[in-house]
């Protein structure tokens, strides 16, 4: 079975710093996607970004990259010019080709301080 | 295009009772999830609907179960509940062929349990 972890349960920045989230995962498979989600105090959960595990060019969204290491299974997330809105639980996620259920990572909390 | 919706937002119930949790898709999703995020515990997947029947479920009791209609929303049971029952439940919905598309997730029902 595939597991996520996220070994940061807490993360501070200051605004218009940059920080980065980490995430490890395991598995035995060779065609998979990852995902980062924000989840604000609002609740509900919100795509920050994908990647595919076959491109070998790293995800970027606006202010939002991946430093994707498939060898070292390791998907981190950076978040540049870090805004008040950017405060919010960040969730690791995991998911095997097909349509099957997202695994995820227990979280980071991230605390943006002005 | 209007998201995920689940209903209702908060539900309070007390030990040994029935809960039901509502939730529609996005229009043209036809797989639905249920996850439950614990205190503490990250999000734990529930339950996986397509085309009406169940697809995968986790590593949860029998008092959990569901269904999907139709329309392919769906609902999630819980029966004989127990205080540790009481977690945010968020639904997602995707294509049943997803590729790299994300699941899209509801606000939550947020289930409190007496």
């Amino acid at each position: 079975a595939q597991t996520v972890t996220q070994s940061q349960p807490e993360m501070s920045v200051q605004e218009a710093e940059t920080v980065t989230l980490s995430c490890t995962y395991d598995t035995s498979e060779s065609d998979y996607y990852l995902f980062w989600y924000k989840q604000p105090p609002s609740r509900q959960m919100i795509l920050v970004i994908r990647q595919e595990a076959y491109k070998q060019q790293n995800a970027t969204e606006n202010r939002f990259s991946v430093n994707f290491q498939k060898a070292a299974k390791s998907f981190s997330l950076k978040i540049s010019d870090s805004q008040l809105g950017d405060a919010a639980m960040y969730f690791c996620a995991y998911r095997s080709a097909g349509n099957t259920p997202l695994v995820f990572g227990k979280g980071t909390r991230l605390s943006v301080i002005a | 295009e209007a998201g995920v919706t689940q209903s209702p937002t908060h539900l309070i119930k007390t030990r040994g009772q029935q809960a039901t949790l509502r939730c529609s898709p996005i229009s043209g999703h036809t797989s639905v999830y249920w996850y439950q995020q614990a205190l503490g515990l990250g999000l734990q997947f529930l339950l996986w609907y397509d085309e009406g029947e169940e697809r995968n479920r986790g590593n949860f009791p029998p008092r959990f179960s569901g269904r999907q209609f139709p329309n392919y929303s769906s609902e999630l049971n819980v029966n004989a509940l127990e205080l540790e029952d009481s977690a945010l439940y968020l639904c997602a919905s995707s294509f049943r062929f997803a590729g790299n598309q994300p699941q899209h997730f509801g606000d939550g029902t947020r289930l409190s349990i007496l």
